[in-house]
């Protein structure tokens, strides 16, 4: 089965520093991979996704990331956080409709 | 994107007694949708996956008898959490799938509470 790590469980960073939040999944086949976002008290929302041509997707607020197929990786990435990014951000890789989650990293930002 | 509600937002129940708790698209004809649940801190687990006019299909370890769905239209799916004990207590999210790159679009969730 497939899984989807996620390598940083707290990342506390200052405003206007830059951000990546790393991700690699262990499935070998087509994927869908997804970043989702889970601000305090809300509902998760998308990112960012990734289905196929350009490795380097652009999602909303600033957020980008990179598909590296060789490394199993979808890491994502904001060059200057601000302090409403505060928020948990999920990692998802789908296969044929079985979407699996990392386990999420907490990023808090002090303004 | 498609827009998911669950009914209630958050719900306390007694320990043996059942609750059910709604996931409705509203725009949007949801043929598939996801059942997760999510600890605090951690992050969601797929309990099911529900299929409107058939049985739902469980994760491996999900007590199907004690989690009953039901996904009977194109715009609701239920959960229902039988005989209800405290380490049921949790905060389940419902997710619909669009068959577009099997991308979801998710409900805001429901905490429950089991005293």
């Amino acid at each position: 089965a497939q899984s989807v790590s996620q390598h940083n469980h707290h990342v506390i960073l200052s405003e206007a520093a830059s951000l990546e939040l790393g991700c690699n999944y262990s499935y070998g086949g087509t994927v869908n991979l997804f970043w989702y976002v889970q601000y305090p008290g809300q509902h998760l929302q998308l990112l960012l996704k990734y289905f196929s041509g350009d490795p380097l997707v652009k999602g909303i607020k600033g957020f980008e990331a990179e598909f590296i197929k060789s490394k199993f990786s979808f890491n994502l990435r904001k060059p200057s956080v601000q302090w409403s990014d505060t928020a948990e951000y999920f990692c998802a890789v789908n296969n044929n409709n079985d979407m699996r989650f990392g386990a999420g990293t907490r990023l808090t930002v002090k303004p | 994107g498609a827009v998911v509600s669950q009914h209630p937002s958050w719900v306390i129940c007694k320990s043996g007694t059942s609750v059910k708790i709604e996931c409705r698209s509203l725009d949007f004809q949801a043929t598939t949708m996801f059942w997760y649940r999510q600890f605090p801190k951690q992050s969601l687990m797929l309990m099911a996956t529900s299929n409107e006019g058939s049985k739902a299909t469980y994760e491996q370890g999900v007590e199907k008898d004690k989690f009953l769905i039901n996904h009977a239209s194109l715009t609701l799916s239920t959960l229902t959490v039988t005989s209800a004990h405290p380490e049921d207590s949790s905060f389940y999210i419902c997710s619909l799938g669009t068959g577009t790159h099997y991308e979801q679009y998710f409900g805001p969730g429901t905490r429950l509470t089991v005293t």
